[in-house]
């Protein structure tokens, strides 16, 4: 079983529509989460982090975890074209040498 | 402000040829990590450091080896670079809250 996992898609979303992404982990001593959006060739860009149970907004994002489910979600509301990019999925286990593992991303299509 | 940044941002070598890349941060953070990324693929830890106590993932291949002389700088070195190391190369600093986690912009190494 894989420490993280995440849906490669595509996802194809049109434009306006919310976009859903998921990812389960392995490890239930997990305990910080990352979102990152990665455009072709670019590095990894920090969209959301959350450690709470719940949900967390910014803007047209929302992050929810559920760690007795092992699970870790980000909502993007209005989707835009220039939202296409894969989103990749981070867990942390917050002690120790604090490995952030990543699962494989996945691509979001936003369609005008 | 870049707060990670990284050096080159692309290097070519030849096969066999060592090759160093570098990368330093702004953020005076303790943990620091060297990823590699393929094409399509998720980012894959080869090596992380809390302060100077270093860690490589028991997968890392041996032509792989990191110093970190400093909080500041870290450094990655590719002793024999094959075909199979042509990659994107991403290093990426961790805050004290496990709140932050950036990444530089990358170097993308060729080999050939």
């Amino acid at each position: 079983q894989k420490e993280v996992e995440q849906n490669s898609g595509p996802l194809s979303v049109p434009e306006g529509a919310i976009a859903s992404l998921n990812c389960t982990y392995s490890d239930r001593g997990s305990q910080s989460f990352f979102w990152y959006r990665q455009y072709s060739g670019k590095s990894p860009e920090l969209i959301m982090f959350i450690y709470s149970n719940g949900d967390k907004e910014d803007g047209r994002f929302t992050a929810q975890l559920n760690k007795a489910s092992q699970y870790v979600s980000l909502l993007i509301r209005d989707s835009q074209p220039s939202d296409s990019a894969t989103y990749l999925c981070a867990v942390n286990r917050g002690t120790g040498f604090q490995k952030l593992v990543f699962g494989t991303g996945t691509r979001l299509l936003v369609s005008p | 402000d870049a707060m990670v940044i990284q050096n080159p941002r692309y290097q070519v070598t030849q096969f066999g040829k060592p090759v160093t890349l570098s990368c330093s941060q702004t953020l005076n953070h303790n943990v620091m990590y060297w990823y590699q990324q393929k094409s399509s693929q998720a980012p894959k830890l080869l090596f992380h450091y809390y302060d100077k106590d270093f860690n490589n993932e028991a997968d890392t291949p041996d032509n792989f080896q990191s110093r970190r002389p400093n909080t500041s700088f870290c450094f990655l070195d590719i002793r024999s670079p094959g075909l199979g190391d042509a990659a994107m190369y991403l290093c990426a600093v961790l805050g004290v809250m496990n709140t932050e986690a950036f990444f530089g912009q990358g170097t993308r190494l060729t080999v050939v």
